[in-house]
């Protein structure tokens, strides 16, 4: 199975919007509604941010939603803030019931 | 409050299998709907789905790690645990577990790196 396609790096200045992609085929992202996003600062362990597309789970900001079209899932930040600054991944079910991951994209907070 | 902990051997030697142990506290591992999944992070990399077990016993795999995996269950100690045969320095990572509900990983371990060396 092939790693979703993340954009390596993006970049906002505090209280703008940003949009990370994550970009599958029809055997997973754009065939299921089991699109989930993940935060990771550094040298902790990785934290769910959205679940089945675009639910948030208790506790996390509504600043954080996550939207698909087609073969491409997104995970948009808006009032971005200095703690946004990590690692996301986003993560998708596939055909043959087994997981995969994008490879990550770097946030920073200009 | 779900916790999960990671356990096992730091330095595994090539050729050797790496073993690890996952305790869950918080929750019963025996309670349905929640898949105790292994996932790994090689050092500056990103996420590496292994696989997972049902609290039955069922089970499924990265399939390009499946001829060398195993994750198994013990409902008595609250416990899952992952090996991984034939290890390379290729296999040196974080390995976190991880609870998956609903297709998704909702609480993690805190990760624990082994590194495969002779």
């Amino acid at each position: 199975q092939s790693a979703l396609t993340q954009p390596a790096s993006v970049s906002g200045s505090p209280g703008q919007s940003i949009t990370i992609s994550c970009t599958g085929t029809s055997s997973d992202v754009g065939g299921y509604n089991y699109v989930s996003w993940y935060q990771q600062h550094p040298g902790n362990a990785p934290k769910l941010m959205i679940h089945d597309v675009s639910n948030r789970p208790s506790g996390v900001s509504n600043r954080f939603s996550g939207s698909k079209s087609g073969n491409t899932a997104s995970l948009t930040i808006s009032g971005l803030q200095p703690e946004d600054e990590a690692d996301y991944y986003c993560s998708s079910y596939t055909s043959s019931n087994t997981r995969v991951f994008g490879g990550g994209t770097k946030l920073t907070v200009l | 409050q779900v916790q999960l902990q990671e356990s096992g051997p730091g330095l595994v030697k090539p050729s050797q299998t790496l073993s690890l142990t996952c305790t869950v506290s918080g929750g019963s591992i025996s309670r349905g709907g929640y898949y105790w999944s292994w996932i790994r992070q090689h050092p500056g990399k990103g996420l590496e789905w292994i696989g997972y077990i049902y609290y039955i016993g069922s089970t499924n795999y990265n399939p390009s790690l499946k001829s060398r995996v195993t994750i198994s269950v013990d409902t008595s100690k609250n416990q899952f645990s992952l090996k991984l045969g034939s290890v390379t320095a290729a296999d040196t990572a974080v390995y976190y577990c991880a609870r998956a509900w609903d297709q998704s990983l909702d609480y993690w371990g805190q990760g624990t790196l082994v590194t495969v060396s002779s």
